[in-house]
């Protein structure tokens, strides 16, 4: 039982490179979701996705691209990586769309030099 | 504009005695609010969570208390055990739909003593 798998856990790029987040959920969940979490901060959403084919912008989307490629995966590229972009970075997924908790993957720890 | 506030960035506290986490939130449209546990390297885990019709949830040694008017909510944990130590995240929602998100709030940090 899998649940939300995020690949890779750690990586390590150079300012201007440029990767791909993957994320896959095994639990038939419509509505999947992007987070950053910084030092002394929450998790910040980035960009989530409601259903299969459907993806919006969250609180901090500047710099992220997403794409929803099934029900399964929803994978957060970074087109040009930044100092600023080095972060926790964790995938959810839920099943409905109302009140009900989102399940979490483990993270991606990813630092930008 | 921070909606979920957690004032408290840490807490200790002894084997045995309860753990009281606290939670302000601004905006009243949330009706829907949620405690998640994380350890270090790992994702949250939902812990706990109540609906705004009701002012408490229990679920074994976890209770959750929502007082609307102050817009509080806290987190108890009665006995508090060391493997409790964690960060603790408040969240909520408002009115579910497609556009249903959480906002967090920054954590709290408790720590368990033997």
């Amino acid at each position: 039982n899998a649940g939300v798998t995020q690949t890779p856990k750690f990586q390590v790029l150079k300012t201007g490179q440029s990767m791909t987040l993957q994320c896959a959920q095994d639990m038939n969940h419509n509505s999947m979701y992007w987070y950053r979490q910084d030092p002394g901060m929450g998790l910040r959403l980035i960009y989530y996705s409601a259903s299969e084919g459907t993806t919006d912008k969250g609180e901090v989307p500047n710099g992220y691209n997403v794409s929803r490629l099934n029900k399964r995966e929803f994978s957060l590229r970074l087109e040009s990586a930044a100092p600023s972009q080095t972060s926790v970075y964790f995938c959810a997924s839920l099943w409905g769309q109302s009140n009900q908790p989102q399940h979490f993957g483990d993270g991606t720890r990813l630092s930008i030099l | 504009d921070q909606q979920v506030k957690q004032n408290s960035p840490s807490l200790s506290v002894q084997e045995g005695r309860i753990s009281i986490l606290n939670c302000d939130y601004t905006n009243s449209m949330f009706d829907y609010f949620l405690w998640y546990k994380k350890y270090p390297a790992e994702g949250p885990t939902f812990l706990i969570s109540i609906s705004s019709i009701k002012d408490k949830n229990e679920d074994g040694r976890f209770t959750v208390f929502l007082n609307k008017s102050a817009k509080h909510l806290s987190l108890h944990i009665v006995p508090s055990q060391p493997g409790d130590s964690a960060v603790y995240f408040c969240a909520a929602s408002a009115e579910g739909g497609s556009n249903y998100k959480l906002t967090f709030g920054k954590g709290t940090l408790l720590t368990v003593n033997p």
